[in-house]
């Protein structure tokens, strides 16, 4: 099993550019989630989804969209790329249940110049 | 709204010292707690997670926190470290029931130096 697979791991973007974040899983998690990381501030959750067809905002859903068609991916689109976006993202899924554990990709560093 | 707090955003303890990273949140209802660990340019990896049952659970790498529902507390402890312990450390919670839509909420993380 592959587990969690993100693409790209780095990516530079000039302002306003757009591009997309992929994120694949093949453990046939229901949820799949989408974070940032920034220094000193956690991980804090941009877009999630319970399942294919449904998706819904985080803590800081503005600048991205996310759609989910399948239920292994979960892509993370950035519209007009800003500077205020250059982070880490982390895309995670989990079984359908609070008490289960995410596993999370390896991340994309974005850099927005 | 569900919170986390983790106390310290840097910790240092020299190698074969205890570690102690605080975590705690807040919340009406006890929500599932969990540890997890990110070592540089990299993922995030389960730790231990106290879901329900003994208080005191442990995890990979020696490493046990306890759950006290009285001080809304969730604290990582090792008795000893060692050098591959230096990482980042984050303290989470997943709200208990209703369709919470899988979220997990993070604290801010606390960075781990172990002095050799």
């Amino acid at each position: 099993n592959a587990g969690v697979t993100q693409t790209p791991k780095f990516q530079v973007l000039k302002t306003g550019q757009s591009m997309t974040l992929q994120c694949a899983q093949d453990m046939n998690h229901e949820y799949m989630s989408w974070y940032r990381q920034d220094p000193g501030m956690g991980l804090r959750l941009i877009h999630y989804s319970v399942g294919a067809g449904i998706t819904d905002q985080g803590e800081v859903p503005n600048g991205y969209n996310v759609s989910r068609s399948t239920t292994e991916d979960f892509p993370l689109r950035l519209l007009s790329a800003a500077p205020s976006q250059t982070s880490v993202y982390f895309c995670a899924s989990r079984y359908r249940a609070s008490n289960t554990e995410a596993f999370f990709g390896q991340g994309t560093r974005l850099t927005v110049v | 709204a569900q919170s986390v707090t983790q106390l310290g955003s840097h910790v240092s303890v020299s190698e074969g010292a205890l570690v102690l990273l605080r975590c705690n949140y807040s919340s009406s209802v006890p929500p599932y707690l969990f540890w997890y660990v990110q070592y540089p340019n990299q993922g995030l990896q389960l730790l231990l997670k106290y879901t329900t049952g003994a208080t005191l659970v442990k995890g990979i790498n020696g490493f046990e926190a306890e759950f006290k529902k009285s001080e809304t507390s969730f604290h990582l402890t090792k008795p000893s470290a060692h050098m591959s312990d230096a990482a980042e450390y984050f303290c989470a919670v997943s709200p208990a029931g209703g369709n919470q839509g899988g979220k997990l909420i993070f604290g801010q993380g606390t960075e781990l130096s172990v002095k050799p």
